[in-house]
């Protein structure tokens, strides 16, 4: 079954923090990996990641991906009350039954002032 | 500039009450796609579609109908509400099915009573 896992589930930090989120993934045909924040709304785009080792930059966000361990990593530095949201990751697939992007459950990130 | 417009932004139903929520998209995309948001569970896939006249199942499908009879509107009946169903309904599209990110319209909350 195509999954992907997110870890941890929920985050309590200090602005200023620096925080690591973790995103694996087991799909067949994989495509890529995308990250969006979610506050109040809907989710917005971060990054799509298609390429291993290649880091994305932006501002204090930055991702890169692993396709040989299948794994994903989202980094934000100097943490900011801002930051405060539902991060989600996705895997893009070629066909399935679950269509072609499968969500993660998400990590919830609070950050105290 | 309009991207995803999703309406009503909430709803409550009486159960074994019917409705449609209704998603347009001004991007001309082809991949079109329906979720839900339930805490603790992620996004969940309910149906999508790759083009116009053209829909399959995802992950959570029954009681739900779609259709999709242009390229811009790809609305969501649900057929006899059930206090299940209670959930935040998202629509999302995308250009294409491989490396392009999807973006997604405001959310419906809806409530089955």
């Amino acid at each position: 079954e195509d999954k992907v896992v997110q870890s941890p589930l929920s985050l309590v930090v200090h602005e200023g923090d620096t925080v690591t989120l973790n995103c694996s993934y087991e799909v067949t045909n994989f495509r890529s990996l995308l990250w969006y924040k979610q506050e109040k709304k809907a989710p917005t785009f971060l990054f799509m990641l298609t390429s291993s080792g290649i880091e994305k930059k932006s501002g204090r966000l930055s991702s890169i991906l692993d396709k040989k361990e299948l794994f994903s990593i989202l980094n934000i530095t100097a943490t900011q009350t801002g930051d405060s949201a539902i991060y989600l990751c996705a895997a893009r697939m070629d066909g399935g039954s679950q269509g072609n992007l499968i969500f993660g459950k998400g990590t919830k990130l609070s950050v105290k002032p | 500039n309009a991207g995803v417009t999703q309406t009503p932004k909430f709803q409550v139903l009486k159960t074994g009450q019917s409705m449609t929520l209704q998603c347009a998209q001004d991007m001309n995309h082809e991949y079109m796609s329906w979720y839900r948001q339930d805490p603790g569970m992620g996004l969940r896939l309910i149906h999508y579609s790759v083009g116009a006249g053209i829909t399959d199942q995802g992950e959570v499908p029954n009681g739900y109908n779609v259709s999709r009879s242009t390229t811009e509107d790809f609305p969501l009946r649900l057929l006899s509400a059930a206090p299940s169903q209670t959930s935040v309904y998202f629509c999302a599209s995308s250009k294409d099915l491989w490396n392009t990110e999807a973006f997604f319209g405001q959310g419906t909350r809806l409530t089955v009573v």
